[in-house]
């Protein structure tokens, strides 16, 4: 059964450091998008893209935040100079249609900002 | 701001009863309501849907209901099995838009 990697599952790095987290999403899928869960809280929707721009984004995504599909497999969120409060759990999804809602997530990516 | 809310964050049910989770909007822009289920270290699955053109979806022991009226929607499970413990999350999307807004989890215990 198709369904999305990501990598790396767990990521330590320093506040002020700049990380990329990687995402494959299922092949047919049009459209990609970026969660996390900051610990005991709950799943917070970060960015949706679609048709290789973004769709929709929330509060939580400012300029130190940035998505990319630099080729036809490849999703990923740079995260530019890391703060303590980015420490959470990353999780990617991706879906056939727009209206339907069902995505499939994968099994996530757990930063800690040290 | 809870649009969607889940009230309990832990249930606790015998194998073989029936497990209730509720959950609760105040967006009445939802059109869609889903029910994903996350065990740890994985990523949420989704488990059952409902569209707000209906009151009521089954898929084997997963049935979920909603009542617009209350913006209230449940999810049955019946009968409980031990490998249904999990953390199950309500979620909502509005027409026109594809994210998803979840509520906190319920964390659901199934025992022997």
């Amino acid at each position: 059964e198709p369904e999305v990697t990501q990598t790396p599952s767990h990521q330590v790095t320093q506040m002020g450091q700049e990380v990329i987290l990687h995402c494959v999403p299922i092949s047919n899928h049009l459209y990609f998008y970026w969660y996390r869960q900051i610990l005991g809280q709950k799943v917070e929707f970060l960015v949706s893209f679609y048709n290789n721009e973004i769709s929709e984004k929330s509060e939580i995504f400012d300029d130190q935040f940035s998505v990319e599909r630099p080729d036809g497999s490849n999703f990923t969120l740079k995260i530019r100079s890391t703060k303590l409060e980015d420490s959470a759990m990353y999780f990617c999804a991706s879906g056939r249609e727009k209206n339907t809602g069902e995505l499939f997530f994968g099994e996530g990516s757990r930063l800690t900002v040290l | 701001d809870q649009q969607v809310k889940q009230n309990s964050p832990s249930l606790s049910v015998q194998e073989g009863r029936i497990s209730i989770l509720n959950c609760d909007y105040t967006n009445s822009m939802f059109d869609y309501f889903l029910w994903y289920k996350k065990y740890p270290a994985e990523g949420p699955t989704f488990l059952i849907s409902i569209s707000s053109i209906k009151d009521k979806n089954e898929d084997g022991r997963f049935t979920v209901f909603l009542n617009k009226s209350a913006k209230h929607l449940s999810l049955h499970i019946v009968p409980s099995q031990p490998g249904d413990s999990a953390v199950y999350f309500c979620a909502a999307s509005a027409r026109g838009y594809s994210t998803l807004t979840f509520g906190k989890g319920t964390m659901l215990l199934v025992s022997p």
